[in-house]
């Protein structure tokens, strides 16, 4: 079956430093998503990709934060100077249809971001 | 504005069956999703609602109402396993973006 992949599994960055979190969604999935969970927090949207442009962003998502698909395969999160707030485990997902179609979002593993 | 809740924690007895609630208050959610979320590991699709009504999955189901703003969880002949996160969840707007509740922890016991 399927999955999204995401790498690495866990990332310990000094505050200050850029990262590159990144993720392969499923192959025939045309809409993308990254989130953020806080540990002990809910599930939070940060900002959904499609046809090679940000679809829609949340205020989490500042000028730190930037998402690129530089290949037919890969997506990627950067966030350009970490903060220790930005620690928590960032999920990918994809979707195969969009718009206001109810079609399944799935999740990748998930990569723990640790800001020392 | 987009609210989601549900319950804290609940607990179970295995065999049992089990009904975790989940309210909101929003406009314009296009679906009603379940997931199954452990400890450190990643959402799981359980179900999803798109109509008022009950879709059977199994071991599991999900109900929605639209217009009270509720749906339901319903899991049966619980397992051990089943002790997880269960996360109700709204997509909004034209991409679809997931609005997550704070989850509820169930626990189920021998």
């Amino acid at each position: 079956e399927p999955e999204v992949t995401q790498t690495p599994s866990h990332q310990v960055t000094q505050m200050g430093q850029e990262v590159i979190l990144r993720c392969v969604p499923i192959s025939n999935h045309l809409y993308f998503y990254w989130y953020r969970q806080i540990l002990g927090q809910k599930v939070e949207f940060l900002v959904s990709f499609y046809n090679n442009e940000i679809s829609e962003k949340s205020e989490i998502f500042d000028d730190q934060f930037s998402v690129e698909r530089p290949d037919g395969s890969n997506f990627t999160l950067k966030i350009r100077s970490t903060k220790l707030e930005d620690s928590a485990m960032y999920f990918c997902a994809s979707q195969r249809s969009g718009g206001t179609s109810t079609d399944t979002q799935y999740f990748g593993p998930g990569t723990r971001l640790t800001v020392l | 504005g987009q609210n989601i809740d549900q319950p804290t924690e609940m607990t179970a007895t295995e065999g049992a069956i089990v009904q975790i609630n989940c309210t909101y208050q929003t406009s314009g959610f296009n679906g009603l999703f379940w997931y199954q979320q452990h400890a450190g590991e990643a959402p799981t699709f359980l179900s999803y609602n798109v109509l008022d009504g009950l879709e059977e999955k199994g071991r599991f189901s999900s109900f929605l109402s639209r217009s009270k703003g509720y749906s339901y969880l319903l899991l049966k002949e619980l397992q051990m396993k089943d002790s997880a996160s269960y996360l109700c969840a709204g997509g909004s707007g034209g991409y679809n973006k997931l609005i997550f509740g704070a989850g509820t922890r169930l626990a189920v016991h021998p």
